[in-house]
């Protein structure tokens, strides 16, 4: 049971926008850096977004990430069959002493 | 170019340790705010953070399975490893070694995971 939640699936068209959340408490996502992760089938999660909303380099900017209090999201603009994947979000949790990761978000594309 | 390469055994019996080798290049555990992480995910479901263990030699665990783990790293050969005791078969899953920047200032801590090794499958079966 993971300290952070995410809803198990979204969906959309191509070419529409989804959003994904990841809500936490004051320990983890109120008082720490959030990252993203996307694992698409068969392959190694990859990093999509660091410190809250910071693209490593090749990540397109299709690809954002927010961070409100205790709550993150990412959002994938222009979506494409391509990014049909499992996103992970993730977090150091000052109470824990622990790196968690969210229970993950099936995107799929309609 | 940064790499990271997981090896041991494929099949582990119930209640045996089991011993997760990281070999990596292209950085050292040595650099201020390096890291390595076991990091694991069973067939078919979520990735579940196990350990870290930092460039000072700060170690981290999961807390459900603290009990059950040992982190340690050889920086001198370039390599982290993760040892679990008491085997169960719902430890079954592909077990990843993975590079992260972590640190933390003015009261908030970063953590990014930046490479990952391919994954080495873990059976746990008698």
């Amino acid at each position: 049971q993971s300290v952070l939640t995410q809803p198990p699936s979204v969906s959309a068209a191509p070419g529409q926008k989804v959003t994904i959340s990841c809500s936490g408490s004051s320990s983890n996502i109120g008082n720490n850096y959030v990252s993203w992760y996307q694992q698409l089938p068969g392959t190694v999660p990859k990093l999509l977004i660091y410190d809250n909303n910071k693209r490593p380099s090749g990540i397109p900017d299709r690809f954002s990430g927010s961070k409100s209090g205790t709550s993150a999201t990412l959002g994938i603009t222009g979506l494409q069959t391509g990014d049909e994947a499992d996103y992970y979000c993730a977090t150091w949790d000052s109470g824990l002493r622990a790196d968690v990761f969210g229970p993950g978000t099936k995107v799929t594309v309609l | 170019q940064v790499t990271l390469r997981e090896s041991g055994p494929a099949l582990v019996k119930p209640t045996q340790t089991l011993t997760l080798t990281c070999t990596f290049s292209g950085f050292s555990l040595s650099t201020s705010k390096m890291c390595v992480n076991w990091i694991r995910q069973p067939p078919g479901k979520a990735l579940e953070w196990l350990a870290r263990i930092d460039w000072d030699d700060d170690k981290f665990y999961s807390t459900s399975l603290k009990t059950r783990l040992i982190i340690s790293k050889d920086t001198s050969k370039n390599q982290v490893v993760l040892k679990m005791t008491d085997m169960d078969p719902v430890d079954s899953a592909t077990y990843y070694c993975a590079r992260s920047t972590s640190y933390c200032g003015g009261g908030s801590c970063h953590s990014a995971v930046d490479y990952w090794g391919q994954g080495t499958l873990v059976t746990v079966s008698s």
